[in-house]
């Protein structure tokens, strides 16, 4: 139990377009999740905080207009990455939370290249 | 100096060796998190504990909340250990440390 899916698992985009990510939480409600993204060989940073109909809380530093987070259900959020530039190609990994203590459970990340 | 510092960095050990990853933090947490990455880049969780010790298969994990510090041991190493193991503190949200890349030689 406690899968969390993304989608797409790759993304190759052109720059200056806008890329949609998946997370979802395949059988449990999701009360929060978590964005993050990380670059090579570096740590997770925590990029925003999304509880289901409200909006995200963003982390300081990281941009609302551009990095929009819908988390209109209890299965699934959002991460749509605007105007993407090749300084956005990082790892983005979604985590949900089941409202019931601090685990987490990680979806399988989505690369995404910007050329 | 970062809030979650782990040790070593990098690890090479041959098959069948005692391994141990330590994790200091500096701020006051609620849970403390093993998670493993693959080179494919997902996690799993291996461990989320708040005191004491837990174990699951050649795992063990502990931590000593007075002394901010935990630790992540694995017994009779296996190749397919090779990972990055990461530390994660809970305080207001999920803080984690650098990794340790394990590389297990058969």
């Amino acid at each position: 139990g406690a899968v969390v899916s993304q989608h797409p698992s790759r993304v190759i985009c052109k720059s200056g377009t806008s890329v949609k990510i998946e997370c979802r939480s395949l059988d449990f409600q999701a009360t929060t999740m978590f964005w993050y993204r990380q670059f090579p060989k570096q740590s997770l940073m925590l990029m925003a905080t999304s509880n289901e109909g409200s909006k995200a809380t963003y982390e300081q530093g990281v941009e609302k207009d551009k990095f929009l987070i819908n988390h209109a259900s209890l299965t699934l959020s959002t991460l749509t990455v605007t105007s993407a530039h090749p300084e956005d190609s990082s790892f983005y990994i979604c985590s949900a939370n089941q409202g019931l203590g601090y685990e987490q459970y990680f979806g399988p990340g989505t690369r995404l290249t910007v050329t | 100096k970062n809030e979650v510092e782990q040790s070593p960095q990098n690890l090479t050990a041959q098959e069948g060796e005692f391994i141990t990853i330590n994790c200091s933090y500096s701020v006051g947490i609620s849970a403390l998190h093993w998670l493993q990455q693959h080179p494919g880049g997902g996690i799993v969780s291996l461990f989320m504990l708040s005191s004491g010790k837990k174990k699951h298969g050649r795992l063990i994990a502990t931590i000593n909340i007075q002394e901010k510090h935990s630790s992540l041991h694995i017994t009779a190493s296996h190749p397919r250990d090779s990972a990055v193991y990461i530390c994660a503190v809970h305080s207001s949200k999920l803080i984690f440390g650098q990794g340790t890349t394990l590389q297990v030689k058969p």
